[in-house]
Parts: structure tokens; sequence; C-alpha cells
């Protein structure tokens, strides 16, 4: 099956910083997603994103298809971002059998 | 629309019992999916239906998970019995087949002790 590669396992910040999250999936795809799990444990959906550039505020994202990456930006780092960032990639068919996700990486925004 | 609806939100149960754990999908979702998050393995797909048709259920880790999907509106993903290491966040999402942004429900923390 398709693997979904996330990095960095972890980051750091203080509050105000900027971050850059990566994202690599091994077979093309045609849709990709970006969600935060809260601390409280919930998914939130981010991004639907196959391919180009959206925007949401503060967070903005990338997704190369042809070079099978996505990219999730964080600017301004508020203490309500910390959780973890999920991508996910569809298993095949676009979606409409489910997702395999990456690992994630663990986000602390330090005041 | 008021998401995507699971329940109960916590589960504590002895091993051997019977757990039932409900979804109810966004109204006009034909596709839905219940995943298990782990920290050992992470989100996994367990199951998924087309138009409450079960359609791969290979990610069910043994016989003793089922699910079913009576109508549109509400899905069951039962554990009989249960054991300690199905100790895990199940969640439920749903989807449309044409437009394939999931969204998924709050989860239900089960504990097996």
């Amino acid at each position: 099956g398709i693997q979904v590669e996330q990095s960095p396992p972890d980051l750091i910040l203080q509050e105000g910083a900027n971050s850059t999250l990566r994202c690599n999936f091994s077979d093309s795809v045609n849709n990709l997603q970006w969600f935060h799990q809260n601390p409280w444990g919930q998914l939130i959906n981010l991004f639907y994103i196959p391919s180009g550039t959206k925007q949401n505020g503060r967070l903005s994202a990338t997704t190369v298809a042809t070079e099978r990456y996505s990219l999730l930006y964080i600017s301004s780092s508020q203490t309500t971002d910390s959780g973890v960032y999920f991508c996910a990639v569809p298993n095949s068919g676009g979606g409409a059998d489910g997702l395999t996700f990456g690992k994630g990486t663990h986000l602390i925004i330090q005041p | 629309d008021a998401g995507v609806i699971q329940s109960p939100r916590h589960e504590v149960t002895e091993m051997g019992q019977e757990v039932t754990l409900r979804c109810k999908p966004i109204s006009g979702h034909n596709s839905l999916f219940w995943y298990r998050q782990t920290m050992m393995r992470g989100l996994e797909l367990l199951i998924y239906f087309n138009n409450n048709v079960p359609i791969d259920d290979s990610g069910m880790p043994e016989d003793r998970f089922s699910a079913k999907m009576p109508n549109a509106s509400f899905s069951t993903l039962k554990i009989q019995p249960s054991e300690p290491r199905d100790s895990a966040v199940y969640f439920c999402a749903s989807t449309t087949m044409v437009y394939t942004e999931a969204f998924f429900g709050q989860g239900t923390r089960l504990t097996v002790v």
C-alpha cells in the first residue's frame, strides 16, 4: 500500500515562530488532507489539497503532486496550535476507500 | 450540520465484555469509515461502507470485531469479547463518494481492563 512519511516527528517552538511541516508519499495521489489533532483528541480538518496552494488565516498548505510531497506552513504560532498534525492520502480510488495516515508531527508551542 | 456524531465518548469495560460503539455520519454522506488510533500503530482503517454496504473489512484485526450499517444514518462497531489490547481511540468518518474530503467524529476512547 501507499506509504506516508511526515517530518519532523517532533517540533518545539516559541510563540510567534513560524514552522514548516512536510509530508512525503510513495505513490501518485489525487487528493491529500491535513488534520490537526488537538490536545483533546479531536481531528480537525485543515486542508483538502490535491495540488497547488491554499491559505486559511495563519495556515497555508502546498501540494506538489508530481513530486509526491505536501507542506504545511504555520506562521506566527500560538499556543493553541499545539497538537499533532497529520497528513493523509487516499488508499486508492480518490479517497472513497479510506485514507492512509502518516505518523504525524507533534508540535508544542511554548508561551 | 452537527458533523459526525459518535457515542459514547468514553467507555471503560472489563475484559470479556461486549462493547458497541455508535456512529451517525453527516447527512448526505454515503461513505462511512471506522478507524482505530493507538500509540503503536497510529491511525489505521478498520472497515468502510459505501451506500450502507460493507466494502472492505480487511483492516478488522480479528473475528471479535464486527461492524454494521443498517441505514444511511447509523453504524455500529462491536467487539465481542473485548480484550485489553483493544484499548484505543476509535474514530468514525464520513464522506461523499464524489467529493471525498473526510470528516471525523470526536472518537470513542475505549479502555478494556
